[in-house]
C-alpha cells in the first residue's frame, strides 16, 4: 500500500491538555484526507477531512493541519477528554479516486 | 438514519462451515465496502461496490465472496476461512465512489476455529 504512516503509536495526554497527532504520506497526488477515531469495539468514525488545496481546517475542537512541503498531516484536539481516549486513523485518498490508505494509528490515552 | 447496521455482532464458524455477514445502510448510498482489521491494525479495504456492482477487489480470496442483492444491502460469504481469517469485518457506505467521507459500522468480530 501507500507509505501513510504516523510518528509514535501510543499518546497518553492529562485531561485539560491540548493533544497532537501526527501523520506523514509520500504520495503527492494525494487529494484528500479524513482522520478517523476508533473506539474499543465500534468502527472508525469521521472527525474531520481537509483537501489537498488547503492548509488548515478547523471543527468543534478539532483542527487539522497540512503541510504539503513536508508531506505531513497533524490533528489537533483542544481541551482533551477522557472521551477522546481511542485509536486514530489517518487515511489518504489519492487523486486517482480509487486509492485509500489508513495510516497505522495512533492509540491516545487521557489520563483523568 | 445515518446508521450503517452489521449482523452479527460476534460469528464463531468452524474451518469447514458457510455463513454469511450482513451490512445495510439507508442513507441512499451508492458506494459500500467490506474492510478487514486485525487487533492493532487499520483497516484494510477488501471489496468496493459502485452502484451494486462490484469495482474493487483487492486481491481477497475466493473464500470470502462479497454480495450486493440492491443498493441498500451488502453481504459477505464465508467458505473454508481459516483461522488467520479471524478479525473484525468492517462494513462502509458513502455518496458515491471514489472514496470520500466513509460511514462505518461496527463491525462483525469473527473468529475461526
Amino acid at each position: 500500500g501507500e507509505s501513510v504512516g504516523l510518528h509514535l503509536p501510543t499518546l497518553s495526554v492529562q485531561e485539560g491538555d491540548n493533544s497532537i497527532i501526527n501523520c506523514a504520506y509520500s504520495n503527492s497526488a494525494s487529494d484528500y484526507f479524513i482522520w478517523y477515531k476508533q473506539e474499543s469495539g465500534k468502527g472508525p468514525q469521521f472527525i474531520i477531512d481537509i483537501r489537498s488545496n488547503m492548509d488548515k481546517r478547523q471543527g468543534q475542537r478539532v483542527t487539522v493541519l497540512l503541510n504539503k512541503t513536508v508531506k505531513h498531516l497533524s490533528l489537533q484536539i483542544a481541551a482533551t477528554q477522557p472521551g477522546d481516549s481511542a485509536v486514530y486513523f489517518c487515511a489518504e485518498i489519492l487523486n486517482t479516486g480509487n486509492q485509500f490508505y489508513f495510516g497505522t494509528g495512533t492509540s491516545l490515552t487521557v489520563i483523568p | 438514519d445515518t446508521e450503517v447496521t452489521q449482523t452479527p455482532k460476534h460469528l464463531v464458524m468452524g474451518m469447514t462451515n458457510k455463513k454469511s455477514l450482513k451490512c445495510e445502510q439507508h442513507m441512499g448510498h451508492r458506494a459500500m465496502y467490506w474492510y478487514k482489521q486485525k487487533a492493532k491494525k487499520p483497516p484494510e479495504l477488501m471489496f468496493v461496490y459502485s452502484y451494486e456492482k462490484l469495482s474493487i477487489n483487492e486481491s481477497v480470496p475466493s473464500r470470502f465472496s462479497p454480495e450486493c442483492p440492491n443498493s441498500s444491502l451488502l453481504n459477505l460469504h464465508l467458505h473454508a476461512l481459516q483461522p488467520e481469517d479471524s478479525a473484525l469485518y468492517l462494513c462502509a457506505s458513502s455518496t458515491r465512489h471514489p472514496i470520500y467521507e466513509q460511514y462505518f459500522g461496527p463491525g462483525t468480530r469473527l473468529t475461526v476455529t
